[in-house]
């Protein structure tokens, strides 16, 4: 399983742009980037998931760039409900690998009025 | 809502003691994982079941055990308690087996240990 390293923290006002950027320096081939939100005494909850180029869906967009090591979760326009730990994983597709996530520390985002 | 299902939302115990942690599925989700999240660990994976069997293990311990029955519910047995086994306790399910399908987690059980 690749590890995977972002910022533990970040702050925002509400209104603005907020990226989130995740390292994973030993992606495999065979491997998708997916980002997760948890709220206090929630379980997560699925936002997006990407395997290279952009990914956009109606909450954020997922940017990976050619050589898949890093990805930046793209959250437009953030609102005081987006205050949430977010987490950046990689993970195996087929339904013959194990579907073990391994969740780091996440980053926390505050978002301020 | 998910469609995942916990039950009990609480329980409080002693330690020592034996608990059983319920997780019904989304409906056509073949996959059931297990997940302990305590202040200082952060989210921890346990297990993971597909269609009936052990699929991965993750840090569980001896005395934890789990298992999926036919109709895909499964159930966390917790025994001989202590007090740091006090922790949120999430099921999630996906449709497959691998981890890059979505897992949909369920409210949570929330165990303490006194």
């Amino acid at each position: 399983l690749a590890k995977t390293t972002q910022p533990i923290s970040m702050d925002s006002y509400e209104g603005q742009e907020v990226n989130i950027t995740c390292s994973h320096n030993n992606i495999a081939t065979n491997d998708y980037i997916t980002w997760y939100q948890q709220f206090p005494s929630q379980g997560p909850r699925f936002i997006i998931q990407g395997y290279k180029t952009k990914v956009t869906n109606e909450v954020a967009s997922l940017f990976i760039p050619a050589d898949r090591k890093s990805s930046t979760l793209s959250l437009p326009r953030v609102s005081l409900s987006d205050t949430a730990v977010y987490y950046c994983l990689v993970g195996r597709h087929g339904s013959s690998n194990t579907g073990k996530l391994i969740f780091g520390q996440g980053t926390t985002l505050q978002v301020k009025p | 809502d998910s469609g995942v299902t916990q039950t009990p939302k609480h329980l409080i115990t002693a330690t020592g003691q034996r608990v059983t942690l319920r997780c019904s599925p989304r409906s056509g989700d073949l996959s059931v994982y297990w997940y302990q999240q305590s202040l200082d660990q952060g989210l921890q994976f346990l297990i993971q079941y597909y269609n009936g069997e052990e699929r991965a293990k993750g840090n569980i311990l001896e005395r934890f055990s789990a298992q999926q029955f036919p109709d895909l519910h499964s159930e966390l047995n917790l025994s001989s308690l202590e007090l740091g086994d006090s922790a949120l306790y999430f099921c999630a399910s996906s449709v497959g087996g691998g981890s890059s399908y979505e897992q949909f987690f369920g409210p949570g059980t929330r165990l303490t240990v006194l």
